[in-house]
């Protein structure tokens, strides 16, 4: 079975900090693909980033970046120099090979509040 | 390029009615799908549609109900409302509704926040 576990239910850090948001997958897959959404306090969840599981390699995008271990079944979220905008809940998602919407498992989410 | 969009935004309803919520999708994306968020339950898969065609549902009784229409717009229907159904009900897009190359990206709108009295 398919499982996504964020340990982490609420993260509170002071602005300018570096944080981490774990995420730890399982699946029987080979080609699987996980997600990260961020949900501001508007509603909506963010796309922020897809990887497949053919590629490792660690993403940096500004001061987010994203680090995949397939041996340890992780693929871990960093805010470097976090900001108040950073505040957020944000969820980590794994989907099989050949999927749709219904087979996107989604963990709880981590509520990340960055003080000023 | 217009989001997704959400319709109402905010809703107070009373035990043993029913509410219908609307979704329209991004230009283009086919495939709409809805989740149900609670805080103690996370978010639940609650359907899928692709061309009209509802493709999943997830485990919620029948009091759940959607539709699809041409124009890929959506809308879902809770009948006889209980208090449990108070939520953030979440609309998302996509372009395709099955992929042989992972899950599509998901477009989500803002929700419509139920709450029921």
């Amino acid at each position: 079975a398919q499982k996504v576990t964020q340990a982490q239910t609420e993260i509170s850090v002071v602005e300018k900090e570096d944080v981490t948001l774990d995420c730890v997958y399982e699946t029987r897959d080979t080609t699987y693909y996980l997600f990260w959404y961020k949900q501001p306090p508007s509603g909506e969840l963010v796309f922020l980033i897809r990887r497949n599981s053919f590629d490792e390699q660690n993403e940096i995008s500004g001061r987010y970046s994203w680090n995949f271990q397939k041996s340890t079944s992780s693929f871990n979220f960093t805010i470097t120099a976090s900001q108040v905008v950073d505040s957020a809940v944000y969820f980590c998602a794994l989907s099989g090979p050949y999927s749709s919407a219904s087979k996107i498992i989604f963990g709880s989410g981590t509520r990340l509040s960055i003080r000023p | 390029k217009a989001g997704v969009t959400q319709t109402p935004r905010y809703l107070i309803k009373t035990r043993g009615q029913q509410v219908t919520l609307s979704c329209s999708p991004i230009s283009g994306h086919r495939s709409v799908s809805w989740y149900q968020q609670t805080p103690g339950q996370g978010l639940q898969f609650l359907f899928e549609y692709f061309s009209e065609t509802q493709r999943n549902k997830g485990n919620f009784p029948g009091r759940f109900s959607g539709r699809q229409f041409s124009n890929s717009r959506s809308e879902m229907n809770v009948s006889t409302l209980e208090l449990g159904d108070s939520a953030l009900y979440l609309c998302a897009s996509s372009l395709e509704g099955f992929t042989t190359s992972g899950a599509n990206v998901l477009t989500f709108g803002a929700g419509s926040r139920l709450t029921v009295l």
